[in-house]
């Protein structure tokens, strides 16, 4: 267990509605990263926040958006949804003053239909 | 543009030989560098690191080694276990923030 949680485990929605995905980041951990992995591909850096603020975006559409909040739990925020955005969503949570490593919890299936 | 690069979507491996997955990366100002392990439908689980400093960390049966001039890192497997079946990513972190991941490599190892 990374101590990572996201919620729900599976979502299926239709083309055009909004989503929003959860983390709970381990104990402690400011840092929380989201990533995409589409169809067996690799994981795609969409957004880091650091202590409630964005940090580093990567590769996230204007149609997606995400916070962190006072608890420093996150959430991803996804609207318009394409059949192109049925993907894994991955949370992860670090902390560098606990070790460089960042930790995964066991994602989130989104599937658009 | 592409941080981290595996150019090898997969590789089969007989149980009890060395696996060997490789992974480059394009820009030198990342000084922490890590591999990760993922079975199907669960999260990425963090394996082993090494930082900038070293060229080689070992862990039980992974070692991993760092070229910075050649910016490349790869893992070794020995004994390659059919447990180790699984898609291994390699990452590359700027002091544990903005982690950046390859494409995957999947191992397969043939019992």
């Amino acid at each position: 267990d990374s101590g990572v949680t996201q919620t729900p485990k599976h979502l299926i929605t239709a083309t055009g509605q909004r989503v929003t995905l959860r983390c709970s980041p381990r104990s402690g951990d400011l840092s929380v990263y989201w990533y995409q992995q589409s169809l067996d591909q690799g994981l795609q850096f969409l957004i880091q926040y650091y202590n409630g603020e964005e940090r580093a975006k990567g590769n996230i559409l204007e149609r997606f958006s995400a916070q962190q909040f006072p608890d420093l739990h996150s959430e991803l925020n996804l609207s318009s949804l394409e059949l192109g955005d049925s993907a894994l969503y991955f949370c992860a949570s670090s902390s560098p003053d606990r070790g460089a490593e960042a930790f995964f919890g066991q994602g989130t299936r989104l599937t658009v239909v | 543009d592409q941080q981290v690069k595996q150019n090898s979507p997969s590789l089969s491996v007989q149980e009890g030989r060395i696996s060997i997955l490789n992974c480059d990366y394009t820009n030198s100002m990342f000084d922490y560098f890590l591999w990760y392990k993922k079975y199907p439908a669960e999260g990425p689980t963090f394996l082993i690191s090494i930082s900038s400093i070293k060229d080689k960390n070992e862990d039980g049966r992974f070692t991993v080694f760092l070229n910075k001039s050649a910016k490349h890192l790869s893992l070794h497997i020995v004994p390659s276990q059919p447990g180790d079946s699984a898609v291994y990513f390699c990452a590359v972190s700027n002091t544990g923030n903005q982690f950046y991941f390859g494409t995957g490599t999947s191992l397969t190892v043939i019992p």
